[in-house]
């Protein structure tokens, strides 16, 4: 058994250029989440997904971020129009619903810069 | 959620405990404290979750205080891996639960 699964580790784009970010939960978590994290700060949440259906955005999440979890199963996380405030680490993780711990398993991250 | 708030570093001689103190004064009836741990460049890891009662689990223990307004977490014996940035979080728990919310949490440096 794998955990939650993200791709790529590491992307470095232009200011201007358009990114994608993959996550891959584990299998059978019908919930998922991203976060985004800059140097020397706790992760910052953007939007939650409970099967394919986005629950919540937040603030953060300005028009040139999109998320999608089409078939439930992975999501994308993609930024338009890149800008240099936009480098960080953005965090997937995953839930089981029903699990009564609440824990959310996290991937490694995909670390994003701007040039 | 509660607002959480977390010194932001401490240090602990490798083998001795290690406690990280929480203060949640307004949390609610039913809202958990959680735990986590965010080693360089990795994910936050999940360490443990209590309502009002005390927990320990393989990690770590965790002591609420009666009224619940602070919490302290306990590593036993700590070790060089144990450095890390530690998240405390006030949040429905379980199932009701969706967003977790984290703050700046408390960076811990085990020294040798």
């Amino acid at each position: 058994d794998t955990g939650v699964s993200q791709d790529p580790r590491h992307k470095i784009t232009k200011r201007g250029q358009n990114v994608t970010f993959r996550c891959d939960p584990i299998s059978e978590h019908n919930r998922l989440y991203w976060y985004r994290q800059t140097l020397g700060q706790g992760p910052e949440f953007l939007t939650y997904f409970q099967n394919e259906a986005q629950l919540e955005k937040s603030r953060l999440l300005s028009d040139r971020f999109s998320a999608e979890r089409p078939k439930g199963s992975f999501s994308t996380l993609e930024i338009q129009r890149t800008e240099q405030g936009d480098s960080a680490m953005y965090l997937c993780a995953s839930s089981p619903q029903g699990d009564p711990t609440g824990e959310l398993f996290f991937g490694e991250g995909s670390r994003l810069t701007v040039l | 959620d509660a607002k959480t708030t977390q010194p932001p570093s401490m240090d602990c001689a490798e083998g001795r405990a290690a406690n990280l103190p929480c203060n949640h004064s307004t949390i609610s009836g039913n809202e958990y404290v959680y735990w986590y741990r965010q080693i360089h460049s990795q994910g936050p890891q999940y360490i443990i979750h209590g309502l009002k009662n005390n927990e320990t689990n393989e990690m770590a223990s965790l002591i609420i205080t009666e009224d619940r307004k602070s919490s302290t977490l306990i590593l036993p014996h700590a070790t060089l891996r144990d450095t890390a940035v530690y998240y405390c979080i006030v949040r429905v728990g379980g199932t009701g639960g969706f967003k977790t919310i984290f703050g700046a949490g408390t960076r811990l440096f085990v020294k040798a």
